[in-house]
């Protein structure tokens, strides 16, 4: 039973594309986060929301959009891809910000 | 925001050799985890030690928290070929930050 579950495992994309990806949670918790982790692994939160409701949003640039159809999922919405996109994206959830995060299996993206 | 910052970035040891990592923050924190993620794979919680806490164990782990140098370290004993991994700390003040991490290498 995967607890954190991400699709896709592999992206391949050119430039200029949008793309998503999708985070199922079945934890009940109630908070999920999405993380990127770059070539030096360096892991880096982006966004992390609590009952539906944005409670950190790092500087990303707007081209990157969390959406959260209900508590068990946070999809993660890319448009106009670069370059500098590429990296390995996690999701993650936890019970509440003080509490252990469970992390997903992550998402390679490459854009070419 | 503050984050855990890991030191060394790499450590490269001997099969049944102890491995100690090293983790600083910056401002006070109500608890400090432990994560260790396995190449090109999400991360795995290992242990958490709460602000009040000096010392906590759990198997061949060792976490240590010095909240006036406001450090922390995790030492592995008796390393084994499969602890090869990264290894992360995360400070929390009502949120999670992660530092670039410890890339541990046991040799068999």
């Amino acid at each position: 039973d995967t607890a954190v579950s991400q699709t896709p495992k592999y992206l391949v994309t050119q430039m200029g594309n949008d793309k998503s990806i999708k985070c199922e949670q079945n934890l009940g918790h109630d908070t999920m986060y999405w993380y990127k982790q770059d070539s030096k692994k360096f892991l880096k939160i982006m966004f992390s929301y609590n009952n539906k409701e944005l409670i950190i949003n790092e500087t990303v640039p707007n081209r990157f959009s969390p959406k959260s159809p209900d508590k068990a999922h946070l999809n993660l919405h890319i448009n106009s891809l670069e370059l500098g996109d590429s990296a390995v994206y996690f999701c993650a959830s936890s019970q509440d910000g003080a509490h252990e995060q469970f992390f997903g299996p992550g998402t390679r993206l490459t854009v070419l | 925001s503050q984050q855990g910052e890991e030191d060394p970035q790499a450590l490269s040891i001997q099969e049944g050799e102890n491995a100690t990592m090293n983790c600083s923050y910056k401002t006070s924190i109500n608890n400090l985890q432990w994560y260790r993620q396995n190449s090109g794979r999400g991360l795995v919680h290992l242990i958490l030690i709460r602000s009040n806490e000096r010392e906590k164990h759990s198997g061949r782990l060792r976490v240590t928290l010095d909240t006036s140098k406001k450090s922390s370290s995790l030492l592995i004993t008796a390393s084994r070929a499969a602890d090869t991994a990264s290894y992360f700390c995360a400070t929390d003040n009502n949120d999670m930050r992660f530092g670039a991490g410890t890339r541990l290498t046991v040799k068999p």
